[in-house]
């Protein structure tokens, strides 16, 4: 069975604050894929990053950064010098050979 | 082209009304979804196709009918329905059935059953 864990339900921050977005998964598959995706208020959902199991490398992409984690089975997710325009769910998901599982999602709101 | 397009945007329908969603791409994606998402919830995988074929039915009641007429498009016909069906139904297309390249979705059609 796949599941993935998105323990913080809502977070506030002050713009430019830094936040980091976490996400434990768990999986028996021995390859997986692990995704981030941002839902704003309009609702669709806009693909952020894929990471692949045999890959543990972090990933900058601008404010955005990733830290997998396979040893504690975590992908976090931060942003820096967060903007008004980061508030939105942010969902953490996992894919292995079966389906994609999603996390409950983590409601970010940023406050300038 | 880099989207998927879903149309309605939004739709209101009685329980004995009949209703289709519809969704396109043109990114030559061969594996087409369909998701459910209530209100603070993740999306729930519904349908997988493949290759224009059904692959997947996550045992979704039969007042859910999908069609993939041909690879660029997908339709969720809709009938009889009740009001806990109320909720965004999410669009999404991968390169392949698995999604390890990632999955695009649209923008939802956002589903009102009265």
């Amino acid at each position: 069975a796949q599941k993935v864990t998105q323990a913080q339900t809502e977070i506030s921050v002050v713009e430019k604050e830094d936040v980091t977005l976490d996400c434990v998964y768990e999986t028996r598959d021995t390859t997986y894929y692990l995704f981030w995706y941002k839902q704003p208020p309009s609702g669709e959902l806009v693909f952020l990053i894929r990471r692949n199991s045999f890959d543990e490398q972090n990933e900058i992409s601008g404010r955005y950064s990733w830290n997998f984690q396979k040893s504690t089975s975590s992908f976090n997710f931060t942003i820096t010098a967060s903007q008004v325009v980061d508030s939105a769910v942010y969902f953490c998901a996992l894919e292995g050979y079966q389906k994609v599982t999603f996390g409950t999602g983590t409601k970010l709101q940023v406050i300038p | 082209d880099t989207e998927v397009t879903q149309t309605p945007k939004h739709l209101v329908m009685g329980m004995t009304n009949k209703k289709s969603l519809k969704c396109e791409q043109h990114m030559g994606h061969r594996a087409m979804y369909w998701y459910k998402q209530k209100a603070k919830k993740p999306p729930e995988l519904m349908f997988v196709y493949s290759y224009e074929k059904l692959s997947i039915n996550e045992s979704v009641p039969s007042r859910f009918s999908p069609e993939c007429p041909n690879s660029s498009l997908l339709n969720l016909h809709l009938h009889a329905l009740q009001p806990e069906d109320s909720a965004l139904y999410l669009c999404a297309s991968s390169q392949a059935r698995q999604g390890f390249y990632g999955y695009t979705f649209g923008s939802g059609t956002r589903l009102t059953v009265v």
